[in-house]
């Protein structure tokens, strides 16, 4: 099925504040889900993944939550810097392909 | 640490002209992919490539697409007529493994520009 993406595409946020980025995706059959950053100018950065058999997995300062009942997966951000300011995607991949399907982006924006 | 790398980082070129644009993926990977993004939007899949064959392909990957693997390192996407709509920025991503259960590493991007 085609890919919901995320509601907010702008997130601003205080520098030391937790965020939190999330995205909703249509296909259950997908397995695999990935974070990624894009800073302006660059490709897609790897930050985190998860499983579909996990529902929480913890990174340094980020945490991605699976919800797979509503089909939702959320990015936490703590203490959030300025040098995370970049817009976030999340990905995934659906049971037996390779190939990612993005979603739309949210773009953080991290004030001093 | 490794790195996908593509050159150009940027190519103007006139409406149905052909491009190459060029990626070296990392050394021991052995799943490569092309997509783009138009300015603004999301990142779309374009193409997988293992094993000197196409894997998987999106609609979008019409004939006016084709890729090759043409030596042990470079791994290329060629338009042959390019349109406006091709204007984008073109990335390259390659993994270790095709099994889609490992992190697919991305370049910096090649902006397509397309006058």
């Amino acid at each position: 099925g085609e890919s919901v993406g995320l509601h907010l595409p702008t997130l601003s946020v205080q520098e030391g504040d937790n965020s939190i980025i999330n995205c909703a995706y249509s296909n259950s059959a997908s397995d695999y889900f990935i974070w990624y950053k894009q800073e302006s100018g660059k490709g897609p950065q790897f930050i985190i993944d998860i499983r579909s058999n996990m529902d929480k997995r913890q990174g340094q300062r980020v945490t991605v939550l699976l919800n797979k009942t509503v089909k939702h997966l959320s990015l936490q951000i703590a203490a959030t810097q300025p040098g995370d300011s970049a817009v976030y995607f999340c990905a995934w991949i659906h049971s037996g392909y390779s190939t990612l399907t993005f979603g739309k982006g949210t773009m953080l924006l991290v004030s001093p | 640490e490794p790195e996908v790398t593509q050159t150009p980082s940027h190519q103007v070129t006139q409406m149905g002209q052909e491009v190459i644009l060029r990626c070296v993926p990392i050394s021991n990977h052995l799943y490569f992919y092309w997509y783009r993004q138009i300015l603004g939007q999301k990142v779309e899949f374009l193409v997988s490539f293992y094993n000197n064959e196409i894997s998987e392909k999106s609609e979008i990957f019409d004939d006016q697409f084709s890729v090759e693997r043409p030596d042990g390192s470079n791994f290329t996407l060629k338009i042959r007529s390019t349109k406006l709509e091709d204007s984008a920025m073109y990335f390259c991503a390659s993994t270790r493994t095709g099994n889609g259960l490992y992190e697919q590493y991305f370049g910096p991007g090649t902006r397509l520009t397309v006058t």
